[in-house]
């Protein structure tokens, strides 16, 4: 089965730090996602990567970056956390191609305070 | 700008009723549409999924309708059982690279 490893299932850091999610993927995934879900507003894409060193923004990247490094891995990164920040943060990986079906992470709550 | 609007956000049946989630699309360069369920604690994963060429489709208990002239999709889910109390997401996207726009989900609870 693929595997979808979040670093984090609870995280909770102060406002003005800076944040990494980790995700990790062991199914040689072309593509990685970072999606935030917020209750009532569904999942929504920060970030995305087809390869590696590769990277584009989504719907909501203001406030995040991202790495890949490795192919089976991809960093989210929140520069300088911000209560409004704090929500549930999703990893999905997928092969390349078209309709592929996309493999999630369990998640990680960030709390920021 | 909400892409994907999905309703209700919350849905109570009772169990052997069937359950209907219904989502509508702006973007007439969708060309995929997928359902995730999601259960508490866990990310969502791809329940069915349709492409336009077809009207419907269906796997055991769950079947898509698809109508592409009014832009809208539902799920129905026959003989609900507890078990399927979940979150349900639709979904869409087009072209290559699987970047999916979700809807904000619908709370499905199954009861006795």
């Amino acid at each position: 089965d693929v595997k979808v490893t979040q670093s984090s299932r609870y995280l909770v850091k102060r406002t003005g730090e800076k944040v990494f999610l980790e995700c990790v993927q062991d199914m040689d995934h072309e593509n990685m996602f970072w999606y935030r879900q917020d209750p009532g507003l569904g999942l929504r894409l920060i970030y995305f990567s087809y390869d590696v060193k590769m990277k584009e923004k989504g719907d909501i990247p203001e406030g995040y970056s991202v790495s890949r490094e490795k192919k089976e891995r991809f960093s989210l990164i929140l520069e300088s956390a911000s209560t409004n920040q704090t929500s549930m943060y999703l990893c999905a990986s997928s092969h390349g191609g078209t309709n592929e079906k996309l493999f999630f992470g369990s998640g990680t709550q960030l709390s920021v305070l | 700008q909400q892409q994907v609007k999905q309703s209700p956000q919350s849905l109570i049946v009772q169990k052997g009723g069937i359950s209907i989630i219904n989502c509508a699309y702006e973007n007439t360069a969708f060309d995929y549409f997928p359902w995730y369920q999601q259960f508490p604690g866990k990310g969502p994963a791809l329940l069915i999924a349709i492409r336009p060429d077809v009207s419907e489709k269906k796997e055991g208990r769950f079947t898509i309708s698809f109508n592409k002239s009014a832009k809208q999709f539902s799920l129905h889910i026959m003989d609900s059982q507890p078990g399927d109390s979940a979150t349900y997401f639709c979904a869409a996207s087009k072209g290559r690279g699987n970047k999916l726009t979700f809807g904000t989900g619908t709370q499905l609870k199954v009861e006795l």
